[in-house]
């Protein structure tokens, strides 16, 4: 299985400050045929299903505020909110759709400090 | 995007099989990848597996000895059965779905619980 680590597991961020949070996979997620990431992102609210945000490691999922990016390939990726805002308060999960089993990370919660 | 429905029992009991059904909206579940996914409560994100309109299955090897996805296209629906259920299978389940084989989870169910006990 591909391994997905999160960190930090979570983080409290000013309000219009900036959120990083990383995601590295056990194994390279890259397909070099097309030079695409298999990674996804994903928000989820308390009491709500998750919800993508980012595709292919960086494309940004329509209805989704530019103020979410994502970055990185091969192994190492990110996930950036530029400016917090407290609506962005959830739990955010990386997700590797490259192999089967598809696996997750454990989750980084996000805070207002 | 297609919108999701899980329904099943709330409340299964050990050793006994657990049964759901996602039903399919706005859109046709002859078409598409269709999981089912759990989060056991306060934790994280675990995939079960897939059923493509075909018929063909993908199951997480943790599981597979105890799951079967099928799909029913008469009431656009598909269904997980989970056997031989523990504690441990104490969880949210989501049904979602994906555009292709190598694909993210695009549409989701709302969840529903399904506790383990006696």
């Amino acid at each position: 299985d591909i391994v997905m680590t999160q960190s930090p597991d979570s983080l409290a961020v000013s309000l219009g400050e900036r959120a990083t949070i990383n995601c590295k996979s056990s194994q390279s997620v890259l397909y070099s045929s097309n030079n695409k990431n298999y990674l996804a992102w994903y928000q989820q609210k308390p009491g709500q299903p998750p919800k993508v945000l980012i595709y292919w490691a960086s494309i940004r999922e329509s209805g989704v505020p530019d103020r979410f990016s994502g970055s990185g390939s091969g192994t190492d990726f990110t996930l950036t909110i530029s400016s917090l805002q407290a609506e962005d308060v959830a739990l955010y999960y990386c997700q590797q759709y490259y192999r089967t089993p598809r696996t997750f990370g454990q989750g980084t919660k996000v805070e207002i400090k | 995007q297609v919108q999701l429905q899980e329904s099943g029992p709330g409340l299964v009991k050990p050793s006994e099989t657990l049964s759901l059904t996602c039903t399919v909206s706005g859109g046709s579940v002859s078409s598409y990848y269709w999981s089912w996914i759990r989060q056991p409560p306060g934790k994280g994100l675990e995939w079960i597996g897939y059923i493509y309109y075909g018929g063909s299955t993908n199951y997480n090897p943790s599981l597979t000895s105890r799951v079967t996805i099928s799909v029913d296209t008469s009431k656009n629906q598909f269904s997980l059965k989970l056997t031989s259920v523990t504690a441990a299978d104490t969880a949210m389940y989501y049904c979602a779905s994906s555009a292709g084989d190598y694909h993210w989870f695009d549409s989701w169910g709302q969840g529903t619980l399904v506790t383990v006990s006696s």
